[in-house]
């Protein structure tokens, strides 16, 4: 069955550090991977997705992930948080019908 | 701006009761999801709609149900509500073969 693991329920960086968001997925198959970024109060906006090729995938407010299938992980990073980021990401892995498995989310705070 | 209006933004109604939400996808897709999130749950796959018709289930009670209409809007309707379904409930759309769903922003429901 698929499923997403995000281990870290909360993260608290200081603006201007790095960033490292993890997830694990169980998958069959080689997987559709997704970041999805949710601020207080709103919907989700897609981040970036994985399909496949480069196993280093950029997105959208200078994040990237990369794509390990030996270790099962689609790690989110960013190189310099801004206060901005401040909300809750999830990771989301999508079968072959189209449903998306989301895992529990990471709530990100950043201090100045 | 995703494109995928949900409305109404809140509702606050009684155990017992019945309520309808709205979905409008973005122009052009086919495809639209529903999707519950609380918090002891995490977000939830509940239903999913291509052009018309259901495509796939997850998990959605049977007090819940939903409809995709030929204009492309979708409803999901909750009936004899209870406590725990007060929750944020989310629609997404997408193209239909393609895997990246664009999310609304989402109707908040408190039963009280």
């Amino acid at each position: 069955a698929q499923s997403v693991t995000q281990p870290d329920i909360h993260i608290t960086v200081s603006e201007g550090a790095s960033l490292e968001l993890r997830c694990n997925y169980s998958y069959g198959a080689t997987p559709y991977l997704f970041w999805y970024v949710q601020s207080p109060g709103q919907g989700l906006q897609l981040l970036l997705k994985y399909f496949s090729g480069d196993t280093l995938v950029q997105g959208i407010k200078g994040f990237e992930a990369e794509f390990k299938r030996s270790q099962s992980s689609f790690n989110l990073r960013k190189p310099s948080v801004h206060w901005s980021d401040a909300a809750e990401y999830f990771c989301a892995v999508v079968n072959t019908g189209n449903q998306f498995y989301f895992g529990t989310g990471t709530s990100l705070t950043v201090i100045p | 701006d995703s494109g995928v209006t949900q409305t109404p933004k809140h509702l606050i109604t009684a155990t017992g009761q019945r309520v309808t939400l709205r979905c409008s996808p973005r122009s052009g897709d086919l495809s639209v999801y529903w999707y519950q999130q609380s918090l002891d749950q995490g977000l939830q796959f509940l239903i999913q709609y291509y052009n018309g018709e259901e495509r796939a289930k997850g998990n959605i009670l049977e007090r819940f149900s939903a409809q995709q209409f030929p204009d492309l809007h979708s409803e999901l309707n909750l009936s004899s509500l209870e406590l725990g379904d007060s929750a944020l409930y989310f629609c997404a759309s997408s193209v239909g073969g393609e895997n990246i769903q664009y999310f609304g922003a989402g109707t908040r429901l408190s039963v009280l």
